[in-house]
């Protein structure tokens, strides 16, 4: 089993609509959670962070965890061409001198 | 501005050679990652270094080598030991191991032919 898991992809939403991106982490120890986005052939940049469990938004993006189930999602509302990315889900490796470690990736695409 | 500078953005190489990719930051960051990235997948860990003068390995470490001489650079080379090279290289910076946001540079092509 993946540390970190996410569908591939490529998940393709219509603009405007809601896309939902899952993540799933196997160590229960994980206490800090983490969406990065990267465009085609650019580096990640970080987009959200959560820390506890619940929702947390910030402008059309929403984080949500829930540890008990070791999952974590984000949410992004009115999805525009713009956002069409690879996310990248990462978790802080405590148990291991607190490195990330990131899961594969999904791709989405957004049509006008 | 600061930033992370990574070079050569892209980099051929032919077997058998070893190859340096650098990565320079001015964001006074004490912890520097180097990860590979290929097509379709996230990010592996080759190294990384929490503070000067100290590196550790990372989940892929094999076939690659580190120096921290300086707080401000942390360069990767490739050694032919590295059985399948050709990826994306991208180094990043964090204030301090943990703290969960990574800076990253614009990342570096090699290409073995």
């Amino acid at each position: 089993q993946k540390e970190v898991e996410q569908n591939s992809g490529p998940l393709s939403v219509p603009e405007g609509a809601i896309a939902s991106l899952n993540c799933t982490y196997s160590d229960r120890v994980s206490q800090s959670f983490f969406w990065y986005r990267q465009y085609s052939g650019k580096s990640p940049e970080l987009i959200m962070s959560i820390y506890s469990n619940g929702d947390k938004e910030d402008g059309r993006f929403t984080a949500q965890l829930n540890k008990a189930s070791q999952y974590v999602s984000l949410l992004i509302r009115d999805s525009q061409p713009s956002d069409s990315a690879t996310y990248l889900c990462a978790v802080n490796r405590w148990g291991q001198g607190g490195k990330l470690i990131f899961g594969q990736g999904t791709e989405l695409s957004v049509k006008p | 501005d600061g930033g992370i500078t990574q070079s050569p953005k892209y980099l051929f190489r032919k077997e058998g050679q070893n190859v340096t990719l650098s990565c320079e930051q001015n964001l006074n960051h004490d912890a520097m990652y180097w990860y590979r990235q290929d097509p379709g997948q996230g990010l592996r860990l080759i190294y990384y270094s929490q503070i000067v003068n100290d590196f550790q390995k990372g989940d892929i470490a094999e076939g690659y080598s580190v120096s921290r001489e300086k707080k401000e650079s942390f360069p990767l080379t490739v050694t032919s030991a590295q059985k399948n090279p050709t990826a994306f290289y991208l180094c990043a910076s964090e204030v301090a191991t943990g703290a969960g946001e990574l800076f990253f540079g614009e990342g570096s092509r090699l290409t073995v032919l």
